[in-house]
C-alpha cells in the first residue's frame, strides 16, 4: 500500500514554463487536495476535489489548474510558472467527504524552484 | 474558519512527557480537533483527533477541555523522532468546510537527548 505518491520530488523551471505535478493515491479516497508551503509557514490550500469530475478552489488558486478524471489521480498544472510559485507542494487525500472526522494522508511533497 | 493559537516553540528532554497546548476559543459545535505533525523535509502526518471526549492512540493522547475551547496533545515519552512542527487544526464536519485544513504556524518541538 503506497499511500499518496507525488512525482517528481524536485523540479527546477524557468519563468514562463509549464509543468504538471502528479499525485496518485491507492486507498480509494474520495477527497484529494493540493497545498503549498512557503519557507517558515504553514500549508495553504490551492485546490481540492470531493470526487472524480468535481474540483473547487481553495485559498490560493491563482496560477494553478486541476482536474480529476479518476478517483486515483489529481494532477496540479502550472500554466506559466512564476518565481512566486517557488514552494513545496503537498498532495493529500482522505476517505470521504461525508464524515468530517476523517484524517488526511499527505504525500512527501514536490520541491519546485522557478528561476 | 475557526482559528487556533499555539506557542511558537517548546522544548523537552528525551523520555519525558510533553504537553502541547492549543487554544480554539471560536470553535463551533461540529468542529473536530485534529493534530498533525511535520518532520523535517516530510509531509504532514496525522497524529490524533477528537470531538468532545479525550482520545488515546499509539502515538499520543488528546485532552479536550470541557468547554472545548482548548486542547492538549500529550506525548507520553518524547523521543528524538518526535522533534517536529505540531499543528492543531479545526476540521469542519461537513458541507463546504470539510477537508479544508487551515494550518497556522504550529509549535516547533525540540527534544534534547
Amino acid at each position: 500500500n503506497a499511500g499518496v505518491t507525488q512525482t517528481p520530488k524536485f523540479q527546477v523551471l524557468k519563468t514562463g514554463q509549464s509543468m504538471t505535478l502528479q499525485c496518485a493515491q491507492d486507498m480509494n479516497h474520495e477527497y484529494m487536495s493540493w497545498y503549498r508551503q512557503d519557507p517558515g509557514m504553514g500549508l495553504r490550500l490551492i485546490h481540492y476535489s470531493v470526487g472524480a469530475g468535481i474540483t473547487d478552489q481553495g485559498e490560493v488558486p491563482n496560477g494553478y489548474n486541476v482536474s480529476r478524471s479518476t478517483t486515483e489521480d489529481f494532477p496540479l498544472r502550472l500554466l506559466s510558472a512564476a518565481p512566486s510559485q517557488t514552494s513545496v507542494y503537498f498532495c493529500a487525500s482522505s476517505y470521504s467527504r461525508v464524515q468530517g472526522n476523517q484524517p488526511q494522508h499527505f504525500g512527501d511533497g514536490t520541491r519546485l524552484s522557478i528561476l | 474558519d475557526a482559528k487556533t493559537t499555539q506557542p511558537n516553540s517548546m522544548e523537552s528532554n528525551e523520555e519525558e512527557p510533553v504537553h502541547l497546548p492549543c487554544n480554539h476559543s471560536t470553535i463551533s459545535g461540529t468542529d473536530y480537533i485534529h493534530w498533525y505533525r511535520q518532520l523535517p523535509s516530510q509531509g504532514p502526518e496525522y497524529v490524533i483527533h477528537g470531538l468532545t471526549s479525550n482520545v488515546n492512540n499509539r502515538m499520543a493522547s488528546l485532552a479536550i477541555a470541557e468547554d472545548r475551547k482548548s486542547s492538549t496533545l500529550i506525548l507520553h515519552r518524547a523521543t528524538l523522532r518526535d522533534a517536529a512542527v505540531y499543528y492543531c487544526i479545526l476540521q469542519g464536519a461537513g458541507g463546504t468546510s470539510y477537508g479544508k485544513l487551515t494550518f497556522g504556524q504550529g509549535t516547533i518541538l525540540t527534544v534534547h537527548p
